[in-house]
């Protein structure tokens, strides 16, 4: 277990629904991040936070919306998906230091949009 | 944007030879270079890294090679093995204001034949 932690490990929503994914790390870091894999694609880097400050926002639409309200919790609002952001969207921490890059990503959450 | 390429998409080895997987990058700030392993089902996790001050670097089986000039870098596996089954991404990292901007390749999905 590496210590990040995903809710929930599957979603299935609709496209006029509104729910949020979850993420908690245990392993003392500062840095949060949410990334997005779809087959066939690179991981894509969505958001950065630093101390609960958003340092990178990677042009990522408006439906999805993150809040890091502590350097342990992150989260990744969702609201009138469309079925092309069905994919797995991973969570992932490191600490914030140039010396420490090494990130720790969670188990992911699959989500499906209908 | 910066973007990282990799090659191939698919690579197919018998047990015991070697795999090389190859990456170029575009972001000239990128000063540390990550590789992931993701098994079927499971998250990335960190098998080896380099950083921009080392040519060269290697772990058991496994080693990577960094031209920052030709903005290239590579992991080589000898000796593979079946347990070497998995998708790997490369990746480079830039070191924000806070966190790290770390961008992926495609993937290599790399299969070792018994």
């Amino acid at each position: 277990e590496t210590g990040v932690t995903q809710t929930p490990r599957h979603l299935v929503m609709g496209m006029t629904n509104k729910k949020s994914l979850k993420c908690e790390q245990h392993l003392g870091h500062n840095a949060m991040y949410w990334y997005k894999q779809s087959a066939k694609k690179p991981l894509e880097l969505m958001f950065v936070y630093s101390l609960e400050e958003r340092v990178e926002n990677n042009s990522v639409p408006s439906r999805f919306s993150p809040e890091c309200p502590n350097s342990s919790h992150l989260f990744l609002h969702l609201h009138t998906l469309q079925p092309e952001d069905s994919a797995l969207y991973l969570c992932a921490s490191s600490q914030d230091d140039s010396l420490n890059e090494k990130l720790f990503f969670g188990s992911g959450t699959q989500l499906s949009v209908l | 944007g910066e973007n990282v390429e990799q090659h191939p998409s698919t690579l197919s080895v018998q047990e015991g030879d070697s795999a090389v997987i190859k990456c170029t990058y575009s972001d000239s700030a990128s000063n540390y270079f990550p590789w992931y392993k993701q098994e079927l089902g499971k998250r990335p996790q960190l098998i080896i890294d380099i950083r921009s001050n080392v040519g060269e670097k290697k772990d058991q089986r496994i080693a990577v090679t960094l031209n920052k000039t030709a903005k290239h870098f590579s992991l080589h596996i000898t000796e593979t093995q079946p347990e070497d089954s998995a998708v790997y991404f490369c990746a480079a990292s830039a070191y924000l204001r806070g966190g790290f901007k770390t961008i992926f390749g495609a993937g290599t999905r790399l299969f070792v034949k018994a």
